[in-house]
């Protein structure tokens, strides 16, 4: 079966202006994960979705970033007004209990602000 | 800041030696989880060892978890070519009563075999 998968694989934007990043988790995973990684650094959690609520937003490091669930499936990470520091890739990830604990992730999108 | 630590950061070994990683943590943890990252097939789940657990083998892989000293470690044997990548310790802690869990990762060791 299909993975997680991402869009775009790449996104180049011009600092101030709005993106959004798509994530497709695996079929009937409940739960959907977003982390950022800068480059060189381990990832930092952004927001947790369980089904379409989002019980922890504590990793989303400003309100320029929003992220939403429908339909329990896609997600959609979208940053405004970007800015130079957003820079990273944004990794999404999903999980079903029945994995319980192992998170499976996607491939990424490398988000550069110039 | 990261609830892990991986240590070293940069690690080189020869192919066919073995390889540890070590990790430390701060707080309280359900399960401690070991992945790897590479550029050909991104980050990949490898092993996980619960609390309670204090030892655990998968293939070539050995994870030990001293929940005293909240530290962890990653022993990769008889190291191939192909097991260069970023290894990176990630630990659970739960946050909602689905059963579904967060994970805070450390900032990671870069593993290089030298063939």
């Amino acid at each position: 079966g299909a993975g997680v998968s991402q869009s775009p694989s790449n996104k180049v934007t011009e600092k101030g202006k709005d993106v959004e990043l798509r994530c497709d988790p695996i079929s009937g995973h409940t739960a959907l994960y977003w982390y950022r990684q800068s480059l060189g650094q381990g990832l930092e959690f952004l927001i947790y979705f369980q089904g379409n609520s989002a019980p922890d937003k504590s990793g989303l490091p400003s309100d320029r970033f929003s992220a939403e669930r429908t339909g329990g499936s896609v997600s959609t990470l979208t940053i405004q007004r970007t800015q130079q520091e957003d820079s990273a890739v944004y990794l999404c990830a999903s999980s079903s209990r029945a994995t319980y604990n192992e998170q499976f992730f996607g491939p990424g999108t490398r988000l550069t602000v110039l | 800041s990261q609830q892990g630590e991986e240590d070293p950061q940069a690690l080189s070994i020869q192919e066919g030696e073995n390889a540890t990683m070590n990790c430390s943590y701060k707080t309280s943890i359900n399960n401690l989880q070991w992945y790897r990252q590479n550029s050909g097939r991104g980050l990949v789940h490898l092993i996980l060892i619960r609390s309670n657990e204090r030892e655990k083998h998968s293939g070539r892989l050995r994870v030990t978890l001293d929940t005293s000293k909240k530290s962890s470690s990653l022993l990769i044997t008889a190291s191939r070519a192909a097991d260069t990548a970023s290894y990176f310790c990630a630990t659970v802690r739960p946050i909602s009563n689905f059963g579904n869990e967060k994970l805070t990762f450390g900032t990671g060791t870069r593993l290089t075999i030298i063939p």
